[in-house]
């Protein structure tokens, strides 16, 4: 079993729709999480870090659900610049900064 | 300027081949990383350096040779190349935190496509 798994999608999204997406990992000693962000072919950035008791970032709004293993990335109104690949991203207590990659969640917004 | 930068972006080469990977960063960082993303898009850590001293070593074939001249440079050496290194490169790099330490961004360089032939 891989240790952070993804839905691969794609999601095929409306532009000025919602959508939501959840990863879910294995390991309950995971201490941060993150979602990046990757456009084809290039590198992935930081999208946003995601807290225990949820946060936004404009469009974007994350949570965390310790109990169940699972992070989620919600966006509202998407754009049509919002398609793109979603990573989720873990890290383990004590793992040097170690980055767990899930394999990628792609959406695809529509005009 | 570009915080994390490495060459080549595209390297084409035959089977058996030896070759490098050069990755430099701009931002202070003291930890640096090398990544393989593979063909299923799936990104995996292979080496992490921290001030120049090797601290991640995951599961990778000793013809993966990192080196960290200084802490603002880890260079990919890869011999013998095989089939199945084909895949795209990434260098990246963060603040050091430290054993247990929590939430910090990774910045990424644009990758190193490596094509085996």
């Amino acid at each position: 079993r891989k240790e952070v798994e993804q839905d691969p999608g794609p999601f095929n999204v409306p532009e000025g729709a919602t959508v939501a997406f959840n990863c879910t990992y294995s390991n309950s000693a995971s201490q941060s999480f993150f979602w990046y962000r990757q456009d084809c072919r290039k590198e992935p950035k930081l999208l946003m870090s995601v807290y225990s008791s949820g946060n936004e970032d404009g469009r974007f709004t994350a949570q965390l659900n310790r109990a169940s293993q699972y992070i989620s990335l919600l966006i509202r109104d998407s754009k049509l610049s919002d398609s793109a690949t979603y990573l989720c991203v873990v890290t383990l207590t004590d793992s040097w900064g170690k980055l767990q990659f899930g394999a990628g969640t792609q959406v695809v917004v529509t005009p | 300027d570009t915080a994390v930068s490495q060459t080549p972006k595209y390297l084409v080469t035959q089977m058996g081949n030896d070759k490098s990977i050069k990755c430099e960063q701009n931002l202070g960082h003291d930890t640096m990383y090398w990544y393989k993303q593979d063909s299923k898009k799936f990104l995996k850590i292979m080496f992490s350096y921290n001030n120049k001293e090797l601290i991640i070593n995951e599961t990778v074939p000793n013809r993966f040779s990192p080196k960290s001249p200084d802490k603002a440079h880890l260079n990919l050496h890869i011999n013998s190349l095989e089939l199945g290194d084909s895949a795209v490169y990434f260098c990246a790099s963060s603040q050091e935190w430290g054993q247990g330490a929590s939430n910090t961004e990774a910045f990424f360089g644009q990758g190193t496509r490596l094509t085996v032939v």
